[in-house]
């Protein structure tokens, strides 16, 4: 069965202070891991997908690395804003086009 | 802009009505979109597959009968919650696949049951 596992689950970083979220995977064959953003009560924002191992994606301050096993979310000086739930799922080939599985999330909390 | 949306944002119906959630796919045909509900401070768990044209695939536990799921045209989903009860209340989203693989979510629908 498909599974993600993301760490840590609450992350608090000063302004200004890089880091990075942990998304670990097992899935029989990869057909994308997703990365969003989900702000309280709303929906998950897309932000990237990776396809395979090696691939990097960049968007302002956020940098999405992919290996054969896990997946790294790199925040560059965050700002306030940035505070939200980052969540990694995962689309497997054996499963339908479209489904995937999600991870707990990591909350994180950027302050001034 | 949105590329899936949802209403209404939020409802509140009392215990043993019926409630109706409608998922859009803007600009695109989507024959697949799915339905997730989530928890307070946890994550997104898939209940149904939504399949245009044909009954919805559920997933174990979710009672089919009590989360009915219509999908009708290339552009709408509906998720109806049937005699629902204060343990239906819950945040509800939708999602689809636009061509590229790209997989987009609704606002999301909070439902709360009194």
């Amino acid at each position: 069965e498909d599974q993600v596992t993301q760490s840590p689950e609450a992350l608090r970083l000063q302004e200004g202070e890089s880091s990075s979220l942990n998304c670990s995977y097992t899935v029989s064959g990869l057909r994308g891991l997703f990365w969003y953003r989900q702000d309280p009560g709303k929906g998950p924002e897309f932000l990237f997908t990776l396809y395979s191992a090696g691939e990097e994606k960049e968007k302002e301050r956020l940098k999405a690395t992919l290996t054969k096993k896990e997946s790294f979310l790199h925040i560059t000086a965050p700002k306030p804003e940035d505070s939200a739930t980052y969540l990694c799922a995962v689309q497997g080939r054996g499963s339908t086009l479209g489904r995937l599985y999600f991870g707990r999330g990591t909350q994180l909390t950027v302050w001034p | 802009g949105a590329v899936v949306s949802q209403h209404p944002s939020r409802v509140i119906c009392k215990s043993g009505t019926s409630v109706k959630i409608e998922c859009r796919s803007l600009d695109f045909q989507a024959t697949t979109m799915f339905w997730y509900r989530q928890f307070p401070k946890q994550s997104l768990m898939l209940m149904a597959t939504s399949n245009e044209g044909s009954k919805a695939t559920y997933e174990q536990g979710v009672e089919k009968d009590k989360f009915l799921i219509n999908h009708a045209s290339l552009t709408l989903s509906t998720l109806t919650v049937t005699s629902a009860h204060p343990e239906d209340s819950s945040f509800y989203i939708c999602s689809a696949t636009i061509p590229g693989n790209t997989i987009y979510f609704g606002e999301g629908s909070w439902l709360t049951v009194v």
